[in-house]
Formats: C-alpha cells, sequence, structure tokens
C-alpha cells in the first residue's frame, strides 16, 4: 500500500533561518505532489503543488522539490518567521484524491 | 475571496443516530471531496464527486456513509449510523477542473465539522 513519511517530530528553529521540511513516499509514482499548511483546528490550506517533471517550484519564500528518482520531496521557508509556525501536510496527488501524510510541525522562535 | 464554508462547526450526536454534514463549495469549482480527521491522525479522504456521481472513495467511505448535492450549491455527508471510532473533523474541500482533471488542481478545504459521537 501507499506510504506516505514526514518527520514526526517537529522541527524548532530560529526566526531568520531556513526551515526543510521532507516527504518520503513508496509504492507510489505521482504525477503531482502538493504541499499544505495546517494550523490546529482548521482546515488544510494549499501551499504549492509540483508536477513530476519539475525538479524545482518556488514561490515567495517557499522553495520545493521533487525527486522522483529518490520518491522524495523537499520543502524550504526561506527566512522563517514565527508566523510561519503551523503543521505542513505532504499530499500526493492521485486522478481526484489527496493522500496525505501526517505532517511535520514547524515552530519558529523569536 | 471566495471559501468553503460548513456547517455546523461542531455536531455531538449519540452513537446509532444519523448525521448530516452540510458544505457549500466554491461556485465554479466541479470537484467536491469529504475527507476526515481524527485527532492527532492524518488527514484521510474520503469520497470524491463530479458531474453529480461519486469519482472516488476509500475505504472508509462503507455503506453508511453517502453524499449528495442536492441543490446547485450544497454539498452533504450523511452517516448513517455513527459508530464512537466516527469521531473526528470532517472537511470538505473543491477544486476546479482547469485543464480536465482534479488532480492537479489546489483544493479549497473548508473549517471543518468537529463530530463527536457519544
Amino acid at each position: 500500500s501507499q506510504k506516505i513519511e514526514q518527520n514526526s517530530e517537529a522541527l524548532n528553529i530560529q526566526e531568520g533561518k531556513t526551515a526543510t521540511l521532507t516527504c518520503n513516499y513508496t509504492n507510489y509514482s505521482p504525477a503531482y505532489l502538493q504541499w499544505y499548511r495546517q494550523d490546529p483546528g482548521r482546515g488544510p490550506v494549499f501551499l504549492l503543488l509540483i508536477r513530476e517533471n519539475e525538479k524545482e517550484k518556488r514561490k515567495e519564500r517557499l522553495k520545493v522539490t521533487f525527486d522522483t528518482t529518490l520518491k522524495q520531496s523537499l520543502f524550504h521557508i526561506t527566512a522563517s518567521q514565527p508566523a510561519d509556525s503551523a503543521t505542513y501536510l505532504c499530499a500526493l496527488s492521485g486522478y481526484s484524491t489527496l493522500t496525505f501524510g501526517k505532517g511535520t510541525m514547524l515552530l519558529v522562535s523569536p | 475571496e471566495p471559501e468553503v464554508t460548513q456547517t455546523p462547526s461542531h455536531q455531538v450526536t449519540q452513537m446509532g443516530q444519523e448525521v448530516i454534514l452540510r458544505c457549500v463549495p466554491i461556485s465554479n469549482h466541479l470537484y467536491f471531496y469529504w475527507y476526515r480527521q481524527i485527532l492527532g491522525q492524518k488527514v484521510e479522504f474520503l469520497v470524491s464527486f463530479y458531474n453529480n456521481e461519486i469519482s472516488e472513495k476509500s475505504e472508509i467511505f462503507d455503506d453508511q456513509f453517502s453524499v449528495e448535492r442536492p441543490d446547485g450549491s450544497n454539498f452533504t455527508l450523511k452517516i448513517r449510523s455513527t459508530k464512537l471510532e466516527d469521531s473526528a473533523m470532517y472537511f470538505c474541500a473543491s477544486s476546479d477542473s482547469v485543464g480536465g482533471g482534479a488532480y492537479y488542481n489546489e483544493q479549497f478545504f473548508g473549517p471543518g465539522t468537529r463530530l463527536t459521537v457519544l
């Protein structure tokens, strides 16, 4: 069955540093991979989508890479701010489904 | 900015009772979804809906669950006979179909309905 792994431990970093979150998957060959942000008690909010033929995608302070050989995506937030503190979810796109990882909590301290 | 809305925000019910969770997707979207998230666990896909029929469903979405688009704006999830393990946050989502598919379009999630089964 499909398996998506994200670091279960929270990532603590200082404001201004770059946060790097990892998403690994097995038994799956997605054409698209998406990243979402989730705040406590709220619904996921879309951040970025990357296609299998794209190695890298950027949006403002966010950068996503997608390595289909390694079956891994990396999500970077540069110049992190306390407001970036949240859980970040990796999701693999099926035809009309999203399969989510459990997410990694990011804590940015001032 | 358009958003997905869900009602109620919190529903408490007795085991064995029927519940209907309601959603209003973004008006020009064509794909609709239900997900659930048990406390402390990952967001899980339940069902997708397109052109007035179910497009895909997960193993969780058994005969106790049904979805309906009763009019041009609402999208509902019905659980016929609730169980304790149905307690979770239920999220509705919608997406556009730019290019003809759902899988490369971002999904817009509602704020969720917290269902508590006693």
